[in-house]
């Protein structure tokens, strides 16, 4: 089945600067990738997303890159704020499936210092 | 419109003790899933369900068993809870399956601790 890895685990950041998150995955044929956001006692929450046919997705401050050659993606932050702080998670979509399952990575812990 | 609602927030359970985690969405979504977070393993799926009365296992379905009567409600059950089923149990919910405009909507969570 699919396999994903998901580097750093944990991450700090000082206030203003960038964080990048990447993940990799084994399955070439997969076609879905979002990126979760969990806040501190919550679930998590779709932040962006990108599909197989499209290299990169900029939505404001977060962006995604797609390098499906290389089997890998990344969730970029630019001009990081304390809110920012959370655990990240990735995940794929294999292309085997029907019904909408995810292989999710294991999560990065952001903090961000101000 | 709650999204999806998750009770209880916090349980511990003895060890053999069974017990019913409840899950609800009020977003006519057909497709509904159990994670269980453990720390530095991410989410892994137990159990999910693309409509009423049709169920599947998923990655870790061991200890677990689900139900789906209605398109709202998809209970997990644990029967004889072991210490290894101590985790954080999310619900989640989408229309389509999880895709492109079609994303998985988390409950809050419940925090389960089996002694």
């Amino acid at each position: 089945g699919e396999n994903v890895e998901q580097h750093p685990s944990t991450l700090s950041v000082q206030e203003g600067d960038s964080a990048v998150i990447k993940c990799t995955y084994s399955d070439s044929a997969s076609n879905y990738f979002p990126w979760y956001k969990q806040e501190l006692g919550k679930g998590p929450q779709l932040i962006i997303d990108i599909r197989s046919n499209v290299g990169e997705k900029k939505d404001q401050r977060i962006a995604v890159t797609l390098n499906k050659t290389a089997k890998h993606f990344s969730l970029h932050i630019t001009e990081t704020q304390p809110e920012d702080s959370a655990v990240y998670f990735c995940a794929v979509r294999p292309p085997t499936d029907s019904w909408g399952k995810l292989q999710f990575g294991a999560g990065t812990q952001v903090v961000v210092t101000p | 419109n709650a999204g999806v609602t998750q009770t209880p927030k916090f349980r511990i359970l003895k060890i053999g003790q069974s017990m019913t985690l409840q899950c609800t969405q009020d977003m006519n979504h057909n497709y509904m899933y159990w994670y269980r977070q453990d720390p530095g393993m991410g989410l892994k799926l137990i159990y999910y369900s693309v409509g009423a009365g049709i169920t599947d296992k998923g990655e870790v379905p061991n200890g677990y068993n689900v139900s789906r009567s209605t398109t709202e409600d998809f209970p997990l059950r644990l029967e004889l809870a072991a210490p290894s089923q101590t985790s954080v149990y999310f619900c989640a919910s989408s229309s389509l399956g999880s895709s492109y405009n079609s994303p998985l909507h988390f409950g809050n969570g419940t925090r389960l601790t089996v002694t």
